[in-house]
C-alpha cells in the first residue's frame, strides 16, 4: 500500500510569519509530486507539479522543494497572510497515471 | 481557465434513491476524469477514473454497479450512486487533465458534492 503523509496536521501562526509543511512520499517509482491549495467553500487549487530530483518551484510568495531519493517535498510559504489560510494536500504520481493524496496540512493565519 | 463545474453541491435524500452527480469541463476538453471520495478526517481517495467513450477504470473495493460513471462526452462525466444508502453518506468530488491527461499535469477539481442519505 503507497502511503503519501503530511505533517504537521494542522498549523496556527500569526500574519507575517514564515511557515513550512512536509510531505513524504515512497521514493520508488517515482514520476509526479503534486501541490494543491484547498480553501474552504472552494475546489482545490493546483500550486505546483514537480517531476525531477532536486526541483524547487515557486509561485509568489509560496515555493516547495523536491527530493525523489528520500521521498520527500517541503511548501513554504513566507510571510504568511490570512489569505494564505487553506488546507495544503499533496500527492504523489507513480507507475500509474493515478494521484494519491496525503491528509494535507491545515493552515490557519491569524491577522 | 481550466474551470471544473460540479453540481449538485449538495444533496440529502432518503435511502434507496439513486443521485446523480455532473462533473463539466467548462473551458478545456478532458479525456480523462478522475471521481474521489473523502471522508472525515481522511485523504481524497480514488475511487475511478473515467475515460471518453470507454469504460471507467475501478480501484479496488469500489463498486461498479453501485457507482455508475458515464463520460459520454469530452466535457462531461457523471457519477450515480444508485440505490444510496447511510453508509455512502461522504464527500464526492471530481477532476480533470487537460488534453491526454498526462500525470504530470495538474487536475482541475470542481467544488465538491456532500452527499447524505438519511
Amino acid at each position: 500500500i503507497l502511503n503519501v503523509e503530511q505533517s504537521p496536521q494542522s498549523l496556527h501562526v500569526q500574519e507575517g510569519d514564515s511557515t513550512n509543511f512536509t510531505c513524504s512520499f515512497p521514493s520508488s517509482n517515482f514520476y509526479a509530486l503534486h501541490w494543491y491549495r484547498w480553501e474552504t467553500a472552494k475546489s482545490p487549487e493546483a500550486l505546483f507539479v514537480m517531476t525531477l530530483n532536486g526541483d524547487e518551484k515557486k509561485k509568489g510568495q509560496i515555493s516547495a522543494t523536491l527530493n525523489t531519493k528520500e521521498g520527500y517535498s517541503y511548501l513554504y510559504i513566507k510571510g504568511s497572510q490570512p489569505e494564505d489560510s487553506a488546507t495544503y494536500l499533496c500527492a504523489f504520481s507513480g507507475a500509474t497515471n493515478k494521484l494519491i493524496f496525503g491528509t494535507g496540512t491545515l493552515l490557519a493565519v491569524q491577522p | 481557465g481550466a474551470v471544473v463545474s460540479q453540481h449538485p453541491s449538495r444533496v440529502i435524500c432518503k435511502s434507496g434513491t439513486s443521485v446523480k452527480i455532473e462533473c463539466r469541463s467548462l473551458d478545456f476538453q478532458a479525456t480523462t476524469m478522475f471521481w474521489y471520495r473523502q471522508f472525515p478526517k481522511q485523504s481524497l481517495m480514488l475511487m475511478a477514473t473515467s475515460n471518453e467513450g470507454s469504460k471507467a477504470t475501478y480501484e479496488q473495493g469500489v463498486e461498479k454497479d453501485k457507482f455508475l460513471i458515464n463520460h459520454a462526452s469530452l466535457t462531461l462525466s457523471t457519477l450515480t450512486v444508485t440505490s444510496a444508502h447511510p453508509e455512502d453518506s461522504s464527500f464526492y468530488i471530481c477532476s480533470a487533465v487537460q488534453g491526454a491527461g498526462d500525470r504530470n499535469q495538474p487536475q482541475h477539481f470542481g467544488d465538491g458534492t456532500r452527499l447524505s442519505i438519511l
